[in-house]
């Protein structure tokens, strides 16, 4: 069946350094790859989406390239803030109306 | 805000005895979808309502039921608790369930413990 493998972490990063969260995914037919974004107490939020091969989604900073040949949907990130402490997944969507979650990344941003 | 509402935030009950989750969608979305997170489980598609009918299962329990009212509004229903079935449980709603690139919105969850 379908499935989504993302870094699990947690990780620790300084203020403003470099963020990659790396996603791949196992998929029948053409998904579409989400980011969710989950802040303490608070429920699950959209990021970004791509919906096709090459589609690049952006939002807040952050950006996600849809490689169909790598099956990859890495989450970058150029300079992270202390807001963007959160817990990140990685999702699809193929064909059957569920999203199918990795387990998620905690991040932890330090000033 | 992502326009879906869930109540309660927090319900703390014991084990043999039944819950009612409930979620509002976003105005206009037809369709709403049930999920659980666990630690150990991550987080599970549940069950998916559309416009008052099951459209697809998933992990769901026996002991679990939904349902989809004609005002669009969504319960959840966990009977015979046991502690395993502690958990947070989101809703999320959307316009249609049929285009793979349509997106969720996630209610803030309902967060249950079993004692």
């Amino acid at each position: 069946g379908d499935s989504v493998t993302q870094m699990e972490g947690p990780v620790t990063l300084s203020e403003e350094a470099f963020l990659t969260i790396n996603c791949t995914y196992t998929a029948t037919g053409y998904p579409s790859l989400f980011w969710y974004v989950q802040y303490p107490g608070e429920g699950l939020q959209l990021l970004l989406k791509a919906t096709k091969a090459d589609d690049k989604g952006s939002n807040k900073g952050f950006e996600a390239t849809y490689r169909k040949e790598t099956t990859s949907f890495h989450l970058e990130k150029g300079s992270v803030q202390v807001s963007d402490s959160a817990v990140y997944f990685c999702a699809l969507r193929s064909g059957s109306e569920k999203l199918v979650f990795g387990k998620g990344m905690k991040l932890t941003v330090n000033p | 805000d992502s326009g879906v509402t869930q109540t309660p935030k927090h319900l703390i009950t014991a084990t043999g005895q039944r819950v009612t989750l409930r979620c509002s969608p976003r105005s206009g979305d037809l369709s709403v979808y049930w999920y659980q997170q666990s630690l150990d489980q991550g987080l599970q598609f549940l069950i998916q309502y559309y416009n008052g009918e099951e459209r697809a299962k998933g992990n769901i329990l026996e002991r679990f039921s939904a349902q989809q009212f004609p005002d669009l509004h969504s319960e959840l229903n966990l009977s015979s608790l046991e502690l395993g079935d502690s958990a947070l449980y989101f809703c999320a709603s959307s316009v249609e369930p049929w285009g793979s690139g349509d997106t969720q919105y996630f209610g803030p969850g309902t967060r249950l413990t079993v004692l």
